[in-house]
């Protein structure tokens, strides 16, 4: 079955840096990338996603990007703030039924 | 507008016993999946609910089982709870018919002692 995997585990960085989370994937028949970022004591909030028809994907200071031919993508983060930090967990998918396969998550800490 | 909903918040049972947790979806959407995941993890996919029947399944035992209701609510159903069982139960709302985006709910966080 699919494998997700993601690095780094965690990722500290000063407020106004850039982040960037990477995953890979193993089934080449996945077609659909999402992001979700989760507070403490709360369920994961999706935050950006992109289909494998598309290179890269922007909303406001986060972007992903999409690599079919090696088979990885990743999130980037601008100008951080306090509010960034949280647990990031890249997913992917190859069916329109919603099951996804998580990476095991990035703990991002964005420090004053 | 209603996001995902789920009960309780917290559950302790012991080992042996029966849990049912319940999940309410996001106006509009018709599909639930269920999650589980254990401290410092990912979600793991258990199984997926549309038209009141299991349409896919993760690699969990027959333990697990579900029901969805003609209102598009769930229940996730777990017996004969082990002490590995103690993690945070995640209820997934998506609408069939549009993109594969899912909402999550806040989760049961279940506690087997």
């Amino acid at each position: 079955g699919e494998n997700v995997e993601q690095h780094p585990s965690t990722l500290s960085v000063q407020e106004g840096d850039s982040a960037v989370i990477k995953c890979t994937y193993s089934d080449s028949a996945s077609n659909y990338f999402p992001w979700y970022k989760q507070e403490l004591g709360k369920g994961p909030q999706l935050i950006i996603d992109i289909r494998s028809n598309v290179g890269e994907k922007k909303d406001q200071r986060i972007a992903v990007t999409l690599n079919k031919t090696a088979k990885h993508f990743s999130l980037h983060i601008t100008e951080t703030q306090p509010e960034d930090s949280a647990v990031y967990f890249c997913a992917a998918s190859k069916d329109s039924w919603g099951k996804l396969q998580f990476g095991a998550g990035t703990q991002v800490v964005v420090t004053p | 507008d209603a996001g995902v909903t789920q009960s309780p918040t917290h559950l302790i049972k012991t080992r042996g016993q029966q849990v049912t947790l319940r999940c309410s979806p996001k106006s509009g959407h018709d599909t639930v999946s269920w999650y589980q995941q254990a401290l410092g993890q990912g979600p793991q996919f258990i199984f997926q609910y549309y038209e009141e029947e299991e349409r896919q399944r993760g690699n969990f035992p027959d333990r697990f089982s579900g029901h969805q209701f003609p209102n598009y609510s769930s229940e996730l159903n777990v017996n004969a709870l082990l002490l590995g069982d103690s993690a945070l139960y995640l209820c997934a709302s998506s609408f069939a018919g549009g993109p594969e985006k899912l909402f999550f709910g806040s989760g049961t966080q279940l506690s087997v002692l």
